[in-house]
């Protein structure tokens, strides 16, 4: 199975911030990778998607990056509603992984 | 607009079996390249994927619940189908299911059903 280990598990940020979150796949995957956002009590929900695509109507503040094995989610000026968990997805290979998690709080 | 619906009991006792339906609107089950998955999230914990079906016939698994976790399509009803046999309190999360098309990630997600196993 590929491991997705993600980093910080958490990370404590400001209105107005630029974040960065890191993933890593234990195997190459190319770009097949998501990232989603969920709040709580929430359905997750798709932003990126081939590590770098924006899916449609998520706003230009979210940028993905990466190839192969290291993979980054950048949030620029954080708003209040992007405080929620983030995860990545490979999708290369089967069984599909998700990675722990990040969750970004004020 | 495509929709996913879950619906199911929400309360399964240990050892028992877990059946859960997911209805597809707005797209069809048989769509060109096209993943129909389920994947479900312990209370307070992350996402794990259970098990996909592409072109109504081909599954995947996730080896991690072994040989417990059938998916069906049901193509009449445009439903998906979940069972999980011989449950335990580690299967109690939330379940989606959500569809994927080739090259891309889960989107949309049904809105999740929380199954309990208890006895």
């Amino acid at each position: 199975d590929i491991q997705m280990t993600q980093s910080p598990s958490s990370l404590s940020a400001s209105v107005g911030d630029r974040i960065t979150v890191t993933c890593r796949s234990s195997q190459d995957i190319n770009t097949y990778l998501a990232w989603y956002q969920q709040k709580p009590g929430k359905v997750p929900k798709l932003l990126v998607s081939g590590a770098s695509s924006l899916h449609s109507g998520v706003p230009s503040k979210f940028s993905g990056s990466g190839s192969g094995t290291d993979f980054i989610l950048t949030i620029s000026n954080l708003q209040p509603e992007d405080f929620a968990t983030y995860y990545c997805q490979q999708y290369n290979s089967y069984p599909l992984t998700f990675g722990g998690g990040t969750k970004v709080e004020i | 607009q495509l929709q996913l619906q879950e619906s199911g009991p929400g309360l399964v006792k240990p050892s028992e079996t877990l059946s859960l339906t997911c209805l597809v609107s707005g797209d069809s089950i048989f769509s060109y390249n096209t993943y129909w998955g389920w994947i479900r999230q312990p209370p307070g914990k992350g996402l794990e994927w259970i098990g996909s079906v592409f072109d109504s016939r081909t599954n995947y698994y996730n080896p991690s619940l072994g040989s417990r976790v059938t998916i069906s399509v049901d193509t009449s009803k445009n439903q998906l189908h979940l069972t999980v046999y011989s449950v335990t309190a580690a299967d109690t999360a939330v379940y989606f299911c959500a569809r994927r098309r080739r090259y891309f990630g889960f989107d949309p997600w049904g809105q999740g059903t929380l199954v309990i196993v208890s006895s």
